[in-house]
């Protein structure tokens, strides 16, 4: 069985200081992961993935996650926030050995963002 | 970029109605589209997996009977809540994955939603 722990309900950041948000998972395969991102009332936009090569992958809207394999992490990370980064955003992962496997996603972290 | 369009995105009802929600890739074909459930607050259930031309496969403890899904065709998927009642009330999104090349390498598209409400 894959799984995904995001540990914190909500992160909350100064507007221009660095934001994590935390992820680590589960699956007995190869970990393919991905971050979402939800704005109220709106379905989920894809910020980037990683299925292999570089540890650290870079996305949309200056987002970065950083693979960790001993420690089954892929945090995501932008080196200085906005207050329109403020929304939902969701860890999720795949089995990359199982064809057609489903998508599991994390309980979710909401980001505020102050100005 | 990869676009889903999902429609409607809102839909008030009396209760015993049914509602039928759509679920389109627009720029590519989807063997596989997913149609999840979302209550407030909370993360994203999975409620089927629809592949077209043959039988969606449902998640345990939903109700095939209650939610149809139909996947006619590469570019459609579309799910319908029967009889629907207040507890029913919710945000249901779809997402499908494009089948070309290495599909299982490619992040699934979602669509904006469809926000439910049963009076």
């Amino acid at each position: 069985a894959q799984s995904v722990a995001q540990p914190e309900d909500q992160v909350n950041v100064a507007e221009g200081n660095p934001l994590t948000v935390k992820c680590t998972y589960s699956v007995s395969g190869n970990p393919y992961l991905f971050w979402y991102v939800q704005y109220p009332n709106r379905g989920l936009q894809f910020l980037l993935k990683y299925i292999t090569g570089d540890n650290l992958v870079k996305g949309s809207y200056g987002f970065e996650a950083e693979f960790n394999k001993s420690q089954t992490s892929f945090h995501l990370k932008k080196p200085s926030a906005l207050v329109s980064d403020s929304a939902l955003y969701f860890c999720a992962v795949r089995d990359g050995k199982a064809a057609g496997n489903k998508l599991t996603f994390g309980g979710g972290t909401r980001v505020l963002v102050k100005p | 970029g990869a676009v889903v369009s999902q429609h409607p995105s809102w839909v008030i009802c009396k209760s015993g109605t049914s509602v039928k929600i759509e679920c389109r890739s627009l720029d590519f074909q989807a063997t596989t589209m997913f149609w999840y459930r979302q209550f407030p607050k909370q993360s994203l259930m999975l409620m089927a997996t629809s592949n077209e031309g043959s039988k969606a496969t449902y998640e345990q403890g939903v109700e095939k009977d209650k939610f149809l899904i139909n996947h006619a065709s590469l570019t459609l998927s579309t799910l319908t809540v029967t009889s629907a009642h207040p507890e029913d009330s919710s945000f249901y999104i779809c997402s499908a994955r494009d089948g070309r090349g290495q599909g299982s390498n490619q992040p699934q598209h979602f669509g904006d939603g469809t926000r439910l409400s049963i009076l």
